[in-house]
């Protein structure tokens, strides 16, 4: 079946444009999560729906960063006025449930570029 | 402070040899360890997972071992291949980190034929 798909895969933007990053999870996934990979790091978590409800933002680094997903399936990671830092690539993972034996699956992720 | 931390940033070993991997965590609440493996331009693939309630779980050529009283896990990986070649990252969640996973900066693996 379709893995988590992210589009676009590769995004460069001027400092202080504004950018949506989409995910498509996994068909039945109710739980996505949104984390960010920066050179020579780990993953690191942002923010966590279940279902349409963001169960868990406290990873967002400020304000300028929300994501959505409104319908509980798609969902889009936006940053408003980026900065040269918010550079990174942008991982999106889904999982059929939470805790223990449910595994997340990630996507290819996004590479966003800020010049 | 990084809560998982893998002190190893790199690991080249012969094919048909052991690979071991080391991570360290400080988190005494974390009740959930995993390892991903990454090429290349994809995203982290599910390799294999451990609760806090085990010390050894074991898929094929993987095996994870947990020694909780030194917050410690490593993967063990044999016979090693050359498509094991990748990035391996030690995660965990649980406690204040709820379902979040926690990731090290990973090792990079070099298997050579």
């Amino acid at each position: 079946g379709a893995g988590v798909s992210q589009t676009p895969s590769n995004k460069v933007t001027e400092k202080g444009k504004y950018v949506e990053l989409r995910c498509d999870p996994i068909s039945g996934h109710t739980a996505l999560y949104w984390y960010r990979q920066s050179l020579g790091q780990g993953p690191e978590f942002l923010i966590y729906f279940q279902g349409t409800g963001a169960a868990d933002d406290s990873g967002l680094p400020n304000d300028r960063f929300f994501a959505v997903r409104p319908e509980g399936s798609v969902s889009t990671l936006k940053i408003q006025r980026t900065e040269r830092g918010d550079s990174a690539v942008y991982l999106c993972a889904s999982s059929h449930g939470v805790g223990e034996g449910y595994e997340q699956y990630f996507g290819p992720g996004t590479r966003l570029t800020v010049t | 402070d990084q809560q998982v931390k893998q002190n190893s940033p790199s690991l080249s070993v012969q094919e048909g040899r052991i690979s071991i991997l080391n991570c360290d965590y400080t988190n005494s609440m974390f009740d959930y360890f995993l390892w991903y493996k990454k090429y290349p331009a994809e995203g982290p693939t599910f390799l294999i997972s451990i609760s806090s309630i085990k010390d050894k779980n074991e898929d094929g050529r993987f095996t994870v071992f947990l020694n909780k009283s030194a917050k410690h896990l490593s993967l063990h990986i044999v016979p090693s291949q050359p498509g094991d070649s990748a990035v391996y990252f030690c995660a965990a969640s649980g406690g204040q980190a709820g379902t979040a996973l926690i990731f090290g900066k990973g090792t990079t693996l070099s298997v050579s034929s």
